[in-house]
């Protein structure tokens, strides 16, 4: 599996935009990207997911960088709500790979969001 | 809406005792797993399951074992419970072939061993 770095902690405004950084110098070219969240006192739950280019859902944007080294989730606008550890997961995980469903989830980076 | 529900979320046993903890789901998803998370070290992945009566080992399945006789249910047995098994147990769940996306995970079982 792809080596991730994420900071330790993060903290933002209320209703501010919210950039989560992660490193995957050493992502495989088949490695989606895949970001999870967990909340207090709760599992993890899907935020997104992408391979080459940026994209969007309802819940965040994801930037993928173009040597795909790197990638930030964008919490557009951060509510209380939002105040999570937020997990990067490089991972084969297209809609053919069934082993990719072997996440490994790291330590993650706390956001804090201040109201 | 999609459910993935874990049995107890709070558990307490003492050494030696063989401990079950139960999870099922209502989406009739494929994939089941379970892991445990301990502060410092993220969560590890236990055993999985991509079929009834299908298992494999993930990073840490020293000391446990599983069961998946249902589609919807799968459950994950200690043995004889030791100290150092006490953590957070996580079920989760998704559908073949949606890869690594759309895990979709329990609240959570809190195991402590005394």
């Amino acid at each position: 599996d792809a080596k991730t770095t994420q900071p330790n902690s993060m903290e933002s405004n209320e209703e501010e935009p919210v950039h989560l950084p992660c490193n995957h110098s050493t992502i495989s070219g088949t490695d989606y990207i895949h970001w999870y969240r967990q909340l207090p006192s709760q599992g993890p739950e899907y935020v997104i997911h992408g391979l080459t280019s940026n994209v969007n859902n309802r819940m965040a944007s994801l930037a993928i960088a173009e040597d795909r080294k790197s990638s930030t989730l964008i919490l557009h606008r951060a509510t209380l709500r939002d105040a999570a550890v937020y997990y990067c997961i490089p991972r084969m995980g297209g809609p053919r790979e069934t082993s990719g469903s072997r996440l490994t989830f790291g330590e993650g980076t706390q956001l804090t969001v201040n109201p | 809406d999609v459910k993935v529900t874990q049995s107890s979320r709070y558990l307490v046993k003492r050494t030696g005792e063989k401990v079950f903890l139960e999870c099922v789901q209502d989406m009739d998803h494929e994939n089941m797993f379970w892991y445990r998370q301990d502060p410092g070290l993220g969560l590890r992945l236990i055993y999985f399951s991509y079929d009834v009566k299908m298992k494999e080992k993930g990073d840490i399945p020293e000391g446990y074992s599983v069961s998946r006789e249902k589609k919807e249910r799968f459950s994950l047995i200690l043995e004889s419970a030791s100290t150092n098994q006490t953590s957070m147990y996580l079920c989760a769940s998704n559908p073949t072939g949606t890869g690594a996306t759309l895990l979709h995970f329990g609240n959570g079982t809190r195991l402590t061993v005394t």
